[in-house]
């Protein structure tokens, strides 16, 4: 079955560590993006990919880095500039350019401070 | 920018009844998609309903319906003899124009089916 796989399910992270949180999707989906979900805000767009090679700053940028050497690969790095990275992550693709297609979501990432 | 609000927190129905859910959103765009996307405890984000805003027609699917009003820019959705497991967060969504198709979401609603 196609699908978004997430890995870890659960992350902890140490002061001053950067930790990276992987994204794989088997759709042939040319987009691809990183949401944070924190509790009463909603999911809020980190980092998204409409080709390989190539990405854009969502609204929440800070303090992470991405990148896109595959189509169906979209790891997430939480950099040590993340001062308060404890949050639900969120994957998702879609078809690039179909706006009425949904975006197809993974089972998420719990990343959490020791 | 565009923005989306649910103003509902928390609501709560009784199984098989009907329940509403609000959504208002802010555009100066006249072509968009809305979305809404439930998320049960096991956190995955699930498709909903969707609603093309060139389309005058509500969508429906089985049990669910929306009320769309584009000069209002409300987009509710009505649940329909609820089930148990309709319990989870509901987040509204919205895509503007553009080929990014980049998603703003509500802050949700948890809505809670009770026997």
């Amino acid at each position: 079955d196609g699908g978004i796989t997430q890995s870890p399910k659960y992350l902890f992270r140490k002061e001053g560590q950067n930790v990276t949180l992987s994204c794989e999707q088997n759709l042939n989906h040319d987009a691809m993006y990183w949401y944070r979900q924190d509790p009463g805000q909603g999911l809020r767009l980190i980092y998204y990919s409409q080709i390989v090679n190539d990405f854009q700053k969502g609204d929440i940028a800070e303090g992470y880095s991405v990148s896109r050497e595959k189509k169906e690969s979209f790891p997430l790095t939480v950099t040590s500039a993340q001062k308060n990275p404890t949050a639900f992550y969120l994957c998702a693709s879609s078809q690039q350019g179909a706006r009425n297609q949904p975006q197809h979501f993974g089972d998420g990432t719990r990343l959490s401070i020791l | 920018a565009q923005t989306v609000t649910q103003s509902q927190p928390e609501m709560s129905v009784q199984e098989a009844e009907t329940v509403t859910l609000s959504c208002t959103y802010d555009t100066s765009e006249s072509n968009y998609y809305l979305f809404w996307y439930k998320q049960p405890p096991s956190r995955q984000m699930i498709l909903v309903i969707r609603q093309e805003a060139y389309k005058q027609q509500n969508a429906t699917e089985n049990r669910f319906s929306v009320n769309f009003q584009k000069a209002a820019k409300s987009f509710s959705l009505k649940i329909s003899d609820s089930q148990l497991g309709d319990t989870a967060m509901y987040f509204c969504a919205f895509i503007g124009p553009g080929t990014a198709s980049k998603l703003t979401f509500g802050t949700g609603t948890r809505l809670q089916v009770t026997l």
